[in-house]
């Protein structure tokens, strides 16, 4: 049964960074893209960034574009979110989801997530 | 960039009702479009793919249905599970791949 576990949220000053991470078990990691989405609190599901299942591709929201970087290490079945200059309205809990294409540029069908992890933007 | 119009915001329901939630997208999206189903705490859960295929182990009290630009999701009889936020999804096109607003669903 596939498998994403969030981590490193926590509360963090304006214009600080965070580095996110989403473990991934169950499935062959390397052949899928993945997503992360957010909830900002009180509000509904926001697509953050994509990566490719070899890295080569990375597509971003414009809410982000140029302070959030997605990476991935397929050696350790892991998927990073980079976040620098924070700002009070990138509070949310960041969600991890698996592109179901495999092998191929990622279609955007999320079709398993992990439980999130809370990042507070806060002075 | 392609919107989704999820409607209504939040619901009201009975045990053993019929539940419609619509979403229409700003653009002809054909029929690439997901709904999950999210409840608090929880990982969010792809339910529908492809505007009407029942996704693997989801009850099939949840259906979809449409194409272009207009969208239902159906439960057809509400049970006490159900109680969550849905969302639409459109994955017509380059990113960003849209969600709906939302609807949060309770018990009546």
């Amino acid at each position: 049964q596939a498998q994403l576990v969030e981590s490193g949220g926590g509360v963090v000053q304006p214009g600080r960074s965070l580095r996110l991470s989403c473990v991934a078990s169950g499935f062959r990691f390397s052949s899928h893209g993945f997503h992360w989405v957010r909830q900002a609190p009180g509000k509904g599901l926001a697509w953050v960034a994509v990566i490719s299942y070899d890295g080569s591709t990375k597509y971003y929201a414009d809410s982000v574009k140029g302070r959030f970087t997605i990476s991935r290490d397929n050696s350790k079945d892991t998927v990073y979110l980079q976040l620098n200059s924070l700002r009070v309205e990138d509070t949310a809990v960041y969600y991890c989801a698996r592109d179901w294409s495999i092998v191929v540029n990622p279609s955007g069908g999320l079709d398993y997530w992990g439980q999130g992890t809370r990042v507070t933007v806060s002075s | 960039d392609i919107q989704m119009t999820q409607s209504p915001s939040s619901l009201s329901a009975s045990v053993g009702d019929r539940v419609t939630i619509t979403c229409q997208a700003s653009q002809d999206i054909s029929n690439y479009l997901n709904w999950y189903q999210h409840k608090p705490g929880e990982a969010p859960k792809l339910l529908i793919y492809e505007a009407s295929n029942l996704q693997t182990g989801v009850p099939s009290r949840f259906s979809g249905s449409g194409s272009g630009t207009d969208f239902t999701f159906t439960i057809s009889s509400l049970q006490p599970e159900d109680i969550a936020t849905y969302y639409c999804q459109q994955y017509a096109d380059l990113p960003p791949f849209t969600f709906g607003q939302g609807t949060k669903l309770e018990i009546k």
